[in-house]
């Protein structure tokens, strides 16, 4: 079974423009949760979705505003795009059967790593 | 802020055991302990998971602690593979998905 895949894996914006980056979660996995990777804040959780709706954010400013589709498909999109938005962008699916709270294990995708200039 | 406390950097020789802590003292009866690992700007992988009993499987084994407040990780034959940055995270059984990172062992294999 593939994996997690993101798209693209690389980019270069300029402060001010806007960005898109997609994931498409493992087969069958219907949650899909964003995670910001810099070097001075590690690893921080942004937002997960489920059934096309968000069910949880982190602490980031409403720039940052994601989406996911019927398919479990999920885009996130950054809006005037500042310096401090350079970082590798993470997306994570799981299974979810019941649609329920209960935790099921996170698997990552490569990333998309943002430069923005 | 992270629920665990795990040591900056460790070393360990190829072919050995490499046995990496985790501190989880206000850990909660309904929370698990997972542990993924990031080698070099790669995403996170998954490692395994455990709730109270030890748990093994094809890449490691989790070692938690009668009163679960802590655990180990057993990587039982480091290879220079398993150079990386290891993640010891605790979450709770229900409750939103969302994975809180601290910053990690970085762990690298001697050969």
């Amino acid at each position: 079974k593939a994996g997690v895949t993101q798209t693209p894996r690389y980019l270069i914006k300029t402060r001010g423009q806007q960005v898109t980056l997609s994931c498409s979660p493992i087969s069958g996995h219907r949650s899909v949760s964003w995670y910001q990777q810099t070097p001075g804040q590690g690893l921080q959780f942004l937002f997960e979705y489920f059934s096309e709706t968000q069910r949880n954010k982190g602490n980031f400013p409403g720039r940052f505003s994601g989406r996911q589709f019927s398919n479990s498909r999920s885009e996130m999109n950054v809006s005037t795009l500042e310096l401090g938005d350079s970082a590798l962008y993470l997306c994570a699916s799981s299974l979810e059967l019941a649609g329920g709270w209960y935790q099921e294990t996170q698997y990552f995708g490569p990333g998309t790593r943002l430069l923005v200039l | 802020d992270a629920k665990t406390t795990q040591p900056t950097s460790m070393d360990c020789a190829e072919g050995r055991a490499a046995n990496l802590p985790c501190n989880h003292s206000t850990i909660s009866g309904n929370e698990y302990v997972y542990w993924y690992r990031q080698i070099h700007s790669q995403g996170p992988q998954y490692i395994i998971h455990g709730l109270k009993n030890n748990e093994t499987n094809e890449m490691a084994s989790l070692i938690i602690t009668e009163d679960r407040k802590s655990s180990t990780l057993i990587l039982p034959h480091a290879t220079l593979r398993d150079t990386a940055v290891y993640y010891c995270i605790v979450r709770a059984i229900q409750g939103a998905q969302k994975l809180v990172f601290g910053q990690g062992t970085r762990l690298t294999i001697n050969p």
